[in-house]
């Protein structure tokens, strides 16, 4: 099945940093997500972008397909950023997820 | 407002036992799935389903099972509770067809088996 790594595995930042957080996949796809996991468990859809740029507020992610990769910016982080970030993706003809292993993003004030 | 839930949200049960675990979602979508997530091993599919009557397995389906009886609830049912299955279920549920679209996850089941 497809494989999906991100990187890095752990990443701190003092508030007002901005931050970059990739996920590569192993094969092609037709469905992308992002989420965000707070320290409550909760799982927040953030993006579905199997290609191109989207733009939410501090947070934006561009995924180039051809290169199989996906890249989710944080800008001006703040505390409430902290959780666990996870890429899904699914290359087939359903709409099931594979999780990438998350990145786990403690922000401090 | 839309939206999904699971109960309950925190369960203690015993090695041996049936346990059926709810999920409700007033979307109206078509596609519903369950996953379970542990350390080490992020989210992990167990059964989905695209529609009334339909369910499919997914990557760790043993000792699990769901039916779909309506479009709104997918339970998910543990035939014989095992240790390994110790874990923190999600819910999950999209529309559309083919490609589909957004999953939109519930809060969780914490799931103990002692």
């Amino acid at each position: 099945g497809i494989q999906v790594e991100q990187s890095p595995p752990d990443l701190i930042l003092q508030e007002g940093a901005n931050s970059t957080l990739r996920c590569n996949f192993s094969d092609s796809v037709n469905n992308l997500q992002w989420f965000h996991q707070n320290p409550w468990g909760q799982l927040i859809n953030l993006f579905y972008i199997p290609s191109g740029t989207k733009q939410n507020g501090r947070l934006s992610a561009t995924t180039v397909a051809t290169e199989r990769y996906s890249l989710l910016y944080i800008s001006s982080s703040q505390t409430t950023d902290s959780g666990v970030y996870f890429c899904a993706v699914n290359n087939n003809a359903g709409n099931m997820l594979t999780f990438g292993g998350g990145t786990r993003l403690m922000v401090k004030p | 407002d839309a939206e999904i839930t699971q109960s309950p949200r925190h369960k203690i049960t015993e090695t041996g036992r049936q346990v059926t675990l709810a999920c409700h979602q007033t979307w109206n979508h078509n596609n519903m799935f369950w996953y379970r997530q542990d350390l080490g091993h992020g989210l992990r599919l167990i059964h989905y389903s695209y529609g009334v009557q339909d369910t499919n397995k997914g990557e760790v389906s043993d000792g699990y099972s769901v039916s779909r009886s309506n479009t709104e609830d997918l339970p998910l049912t543990l035939e014989s509770a095992a240790s390994s299955q110790t874990s923190v279920y999600f819910c999950a549920s999209s529309e559309g067809t083919g490609t589909g679209g957004t999953q939109y996850f519930g809060p969780g089941t914490r799931l103990t088996v002692l």
